[in-house]
């Protein structure tokens, strides 16, 4: 199994706060996917990466920006959180015709 | 853009079959897919299916797609208590960025 693991578990921030979520994977992977899922909307895709440096906008990419500095992090920043951004974010790897596989989510709230 | 619909919520009797339905827009679609999530835990790939094909059987799961009509099912049969979840479906186009489109995922409740 692609070893995926995301940080934090859970997080409570405060409105207007930045916040940091990390996506790590060992296996080398090139194509790395940020989704948030909420009630009745499924996941929606964030952002996502193709190679280090090089990541491009999803459907809902309004207020987070992505970093991908090495292969195996690929980082999920809010500039400034809003109550709209409390969700669980989902990272996740292609592995070809197999489909992805998902990190753990990372529950956010923001008060 | 593409899109995949599904119905939110199913509700079945234990040892019955279930259907989940999906359809979905994109007519290049190149595979389809079926995740899994349990209560608080990430998605997992229960199956998946090439567009050339119909149908896949794998145990208690049947995969039918009907390429005409967009149309995905997921049939479970002897449906268990420890089946009940969200399932997602979720259609991987043409393009080379492996980007999935997920639907809104149909919640089964599986009463004893």
């Amino acid at each position: 199994d692609a070893g995926i693991t995301q940080s934090p578990r859970h997080k409570v921030t405060e409105t207007g706060t930045p916040v940091t979520l990390r996506c790590h994977q060992t296996e080398n992977h090139r194509y790395m996917y940020w989704y948030r899922q909420d009630p009745g909307h499924g996941l929606r895709l964030i952002h996502y990466s193709y190679g280090v440096k090089d990541t491009d906008k999803g459907e809902v990419s309004d207020g987070y920006s992505v970093s991908r500095s090495k292969t195996e992090d690929f980082l999920l920043t809010l500039e400034s959180a809003t109550s709209s951004q409390t969700s669980v974010y989902f990272c996740a790897i292609s592995q070809g015709e197999r489909g992805y596989t998902f990190g753990s989510g990372t529950r956010l709230t923001v008060v | 853009g593409e899109d995949v619909e599904q119905s939110l919520f199913l509700s079945v009797r234990e040892g019955d079959s279930s259907v989940i339905n999906c359809t979905y827009t994109d007519s290049s679609s190149t595979y389809l897919y079926w995740y899994k999530q349990e209560p608080g835990a990430g998605l997992q790939l229960l199956t998946y299916i090439f567009s050339n094909m119909d149908m896949k059987q794998d145990q208690r799961l049947t995969v039918l797609l009907n390429k005409k009509d967009k149309h995905l099912s997921l049939r479970i049969a002897d449906t268990q208590t420890g089946d009940s979840a969200i399932y997602f479906c979720a259609d991987h186009g043409s393009g080379n960025t492996g980007k999935l489109i997920f639907g809104q995922g149909t919640t089964l409740q599986v009463k004893p």
